[in-house]
């Protein structure tokens, strides 16, 4: 199958930082990637939709100007979340649209937590 | 009220015996169901992706639609202690895998 790379694992920040979250699409070009939330005993929700050389598409009550995705070619996608805070400690994760059917490739998430 | 509703679980089940799973859903325009299986510390990987109301089959793995219930289950026959992991059913109202929600997982524990 094919392989979704996300980076970092997992990280620790401060209160009011910015964090950038790498997801890669390692052997497959990737028009469209998925970025979701999840929360501690809580479904994966869907954040935004990223299409390769255009502005993402945020789901109702997502900030775009706090989660910023940049999809700039067709294996990588980022989202930076910018002046983070505890209350955006979460795991996130991203998946890649491959092939005719669409079907969705996920990275292995990365859990921040903002102290 | 969530539009996709799964117990977390865990469920534990003894090496060999059928383990059911299940979701239930509110919202009758979903129209493409799926299952998930997640390993810790893993992404998701797609299990059965199904369309109509009904059974599919695939090895031990049976996915059950009901959508005048709007309830779908997943069956693992001979379960096995490599199919502990997290099962997420999923669902969307589009072709493809556009928009899925996500039921919260439940986790599955074989033992040996």
């Amino acid at each position: 199958g094919a392989v979704v790379s996300q980076h970092p694992s997992w990280v620790i920040c401060k209160s009011g930082t910015s964090v950038k979250i790498e997801c890669r699409s390692l052997d497959f070009q990737a028009t469209t990637m998925f970025w979701y939330r999840q929360f501690p005993k809580q479904s994966l929700m869907l954040m935004a939709t990223s299409n390769e050389g255009s502005k993402a598409t945020y789901e109702q009550g997502v900030e775009k100007d706090k989660f910023l995705i940049n999809h700039a070619s067709l294996t990588l996608s980022t989202l930076t979340v910018t002046s983070a805070h505890p209350e955006d400690s979460s795991f996130y994760i991203c998946s890649a649209s491959f092939g005719n059917t669409g079907e969705l490739f996920f990275g292995e998430g990365s859990r921040l937590t903002v102290l | 009220q969530k539009e996709v509703e799964q117990d977390p679980g865990p469920l534990s089940v003894p090496e060999g015996a059928i383990v059911s799973l299940n979701c239930t859903y509110s919202n009758s325009a979903f129209q493409y169901f799926m299952w998930y299986r997640q390993y810790s510390r893993k992404g998701p990987e797609l299990l059965m992706y199904t369309y109509s109301s009904g059974n599919k089959e695939d090895g031990r793995f049976t996915a059950q639609v009901d959508k005048s219930s709007k309830y779908i289950s997943l069956f693992i026959r001979d379960s096995q202690p490599s199919d502990s992991a997290t099962y997420l059913c999923a669902m969307t109202m589009n072709t493809g895998f556009q928009k899925l929600v996500f039921g919260t997982g439940t986790r599955l524990l074989v033992s040996p």
